[in-house]
């Protein structure tokens, strides 16, 4: 069974650009997180998504930052404009449909720099 | 709304000693409980879990988690460390939240086995 797959593994803005995420969640999962894991802290849950649809984003910063999953797969998550608090590892991870009290699967995880 | 509390940041230890990891979290309905591991550049990997059943339940490597339900904890503990346990630790709870399940983290311990 693939795992979950996270793309770039790195990457270095400078502060106000762009950059965008992408996750390939293990197949048939219906639920696909994002998170964000600062340095030093733990994973922090920016926005869950369930098939293709939001069930939690209360901790995204929407005036920056949006993702979206486009036909239940995979997922983009995006920043605009960078700030150098962005600075971290974003996570994807998913779990399988129906049964929520299994283990989430972890990407390797994109470690990204604002400078 | 479900938190987890990870007590230590930090704990030394020598190796072949026992350890203990500690976690607490707080929860108004029935959640299940869950240990990863993050070694060095790597992703999280589960380490245990506790579903349901016997409230002790034991990983691979030798960590076994106790959940106490009454004390709301959830400690880690190995009685003979190596140094490739060397790792970050996060305790997380998955419970239903609005209809769906919300896996939280808390901050994480990380473990440094010295020899």
């Amino acid at each position: 069974e693939a795992g979950v797959a996270q793309s770039p593994r790195y990457k270095i803005i400078e502060k106000r650009q762009s950059v965008a995420f992408w996750c390939n969640p293990i197949s048939g999962h219906a639920t696909l997180y994002w998170y964000q894991q600062i340095l030093g802290q733990g994973p922090k849950l920016l926005i869950q998504f369930q098939n293709n649809g939001v069930v939690d984003d209360s901790q995204l910063p929407k005036d920056r930052f949006s993702a979206e999953r486009l036909k239940g797969v995979d997922s983009t998550l995006k920043i605009q404009p960078a700030k150098l608090e962005d600075s971290a590892v974003y996570l994807c991870a998913s779990t399988s449909s129906g049964v929520w009290n299994t283990e989430a699967f972890f990407g390797q995880g994109t470690r990204l720099t604002v400078v | 709304a479900q938190s987890v509390t990870q007590l230590d940041s930090q704990v030394p230890v020598f190796e072949e000693a026992p350890v203990e990891l500690r976690c607490n979290y707080s929860s108004s309905v029935s959640v299940y409980l869950f240990w990863y591991v993050q070694y060095p550049n790597q992703g999280l990997q589960l380490l245990l879990k506790y579903l349901s059943g016997s409230t002790l339940v034991e990983s691979i490597n030798g960590f076994e988690a106790e959940f106490n339900k009454s004390q709301t904890s959830f400690h880690l503990r190995k009685p003979s460390v190596h140094i490739s346990d060397t790792a970050e630790y996060f305790c997380a709870v998955n419970a239903l939240s609005g209809g769906y399940n919300k896996l939280i983290f808390g901050a994480g311990t990380r473990l440094a086995v010295h020899p």
